[in-house]
């Protein structure tokens, strides 16, 4: 059964600090490595780190994919309170099992001014 | 451009109702899939449609069923409610087509059994 932990589950910071959210898996046929954003509904996406594409950036956000260890790091630079939201990561298989993600639980960051 | 739209937006059921919750994937994608996500935890995976049949299915008992119609909308049907079904239930879409293609998620359903 494929796996998805992450951690810290919450995490409070002030304004300006950088956070790294960590993502570890298990799964058979691994395809991708996906990271979310989740405010009051929609999961919002991030980034796609898959074989060939191991390192994502997008402005203050950043992703990098460890293959050999089985994780994934999520960075966020210099923290606005917008980047309040709970970070979600989930891994997605090649065929044979569900085609639907594995997601983990979530971590929860609440960014104070 | 329409992202992913989902109705209603809530909803309150009694124990042992039925319930159907719609959704309207992207325009260009043909795949929805849907997810039950309780309070506190990560989305979970009911079942996937493509090509209007049922392709895919996580861990959830036959209560839960689906449709996908010839627009590539869809339906969550779920009968027999009990109290550990209220969750926000997500639909997502995507394009199968493409390799590497994330799913975009809507709204959400907020379903609560009384």
């Amino acid at each position: 059964e494929d796996k998805v932990v992450q951690s810290p589950l919450s995490l409070v910071v002030h304004e300006g600090d950088t956070v790294t959210l960590n993502c570890s898996y298990e799964v058979t046929n691994f395809r991708s490595l996906l990271w979310y954003k989740q405010e009051k509904k929609a999961p919002t996406f991030l980034f796609m780190l898959t074989s060939s594409g191991i390192e994502k950036k997008s402005g203050r956000l950043s992703s990098i994919l460890d293959k050999k260890e089985l994780s994934s790091i999520l960075n966020i630079t210099a923290t606005q309170t917008g980047d309040s939201a709970i970070y979600l990561c989930a891994v997605e298989a090649i065929g044979g099992g569900a085609d639907g993600l594995t997601f983990g639980k979530g971590t929860h960051l609440i960014i104070q001014p | 451009d329409a992202g992913v739209t989902q109705s209603p937006t809530h909803l309150i059921k009694t124990r042992g109702q039925q319930v159907t919750l719609r959704c309207s994937p992207k325009s260009g994608h043909d795949t929805v899939s849907w997810y039950q996500q309780a309070l506190g935890q990560g989305p979970q995976f009911i079942f996937q449609y493509y090509e209007e049949e049922e392709r895919q299915r996580g861990n959830f008992p036959d209560r839960f069923s689906g449709h996908q119609y010839p627009n590539y909308s869809s339906e969550l049907n779920v009968n027999a409610l009990l109290l550990g079904d209220s969750a926000l239930y997500l639909c997502a879409s995507s394009f199968r087509g493409t390799l590497y293609q994330p799913q975009h998620f809507g709204d959400g359903t907020r379903l609560s059994i009384l």
